[in-house]
């Protein structure tokens, strides 16, 4: 199985900062990388596939750069909604694996 | 826009079986792959398996084989986790999500639309 190693695990940031969560495979996974948000009480939702296509309805301030085994989640300029959980997943093989998420906090 | 309407909580015995429901609206069942997730309390995201209804092909990580179960009823557009030999362990919220087709290409492991999730607690 492809583990998915994420970081960091927690993250604190003002609004208006731009962060940045990186994601290693365990092995190439070529460009099939995604993220998600969770946050309490909403669905889960899918923010970008294929390492940098940008799900319909994402804001333009999310961006995923990488391929192979190093991927990197880049939030520009935070917005008070965007403080939550992301995770990780390759969508490469089966069976579908996640990184362990990262919490990103208000400072 | 689809949406996934997943069943409520449970409290289970160990030893006993559940089965979860996931209705599709918006759509029909048979356009995407379902997934489910399990999230144990505090913990992350850990992908159990896939079922395409139109064929009930299933694809299961190796550590749910012998645990659960995937079908689907397309007649309801509905999709089940039977969960079974139910311990400690399997207390968590199991999600349902679909895959995405983005009109073009279909992308089996994307997961667009997410249930709210089922919450299972096993105890005695």
């Amino acid at each position: 199985d492809v583990q998915m190693t994420q970081s960091p695990s927690n993250l604190a940031a003002s609004p208006g900062e731009s962060v940045s969560i990186n994601c290693k495979a365990s092995k190439s996974i070529s460009k099939y990388l995604a993220w998600y948000q969770q946050k309490p009480g909403k669905a889960n939702k899918l923010l970008i596939y294929s390492g940098s296509t940008l799900q319909s309805g994402t804001p333009s301030r999310f961006s995923g750069s990488g391929s192979g085994t190093d991927f990197t989640l880049t939030i520009r300029n935070l917005e008070p909604e965007d403080f939550g959980l992301y995770y990780c997943q390759q969508h490469n093989e089966y069976p579908y694996t996640f990184g362990a998420g990262t919490k990103l906090e208000l400072k | 826009e689809v949406q996934l309407q997943q069943s409520g909580a449970e409290l289970v015995r160990p030893g006993t079986s559940v089965k979860l429901s996931c209705k599709v609206s918006g759509d029909t069942i048979i356009a995407y792959y379902m997934h489910f997730v399990k999230q144990r309390p505090g913990q992350g995201l850990e992908w159990i398996g896939r079922i395409d209804p139109e064929d009930d092909s299933t694809k299961y990580a190796k550590k749910f084989k012998n645990k659960a179960t995937l079908t689907a009823d397309t007649s309801s557009n509905t999709a089940y986790l039977k969960l079974s030999s139910l311990t400690s362990e399997d207390t968590a919220t199991y999600f349902c999500t679909t895959g995405y087709y983005d009109g073009t290409y279909y992308y089996d492991g994307v997961m667009d639309a997410w249930g709210q999730g089922a919450s299972v607690t096993v105890s005695s």
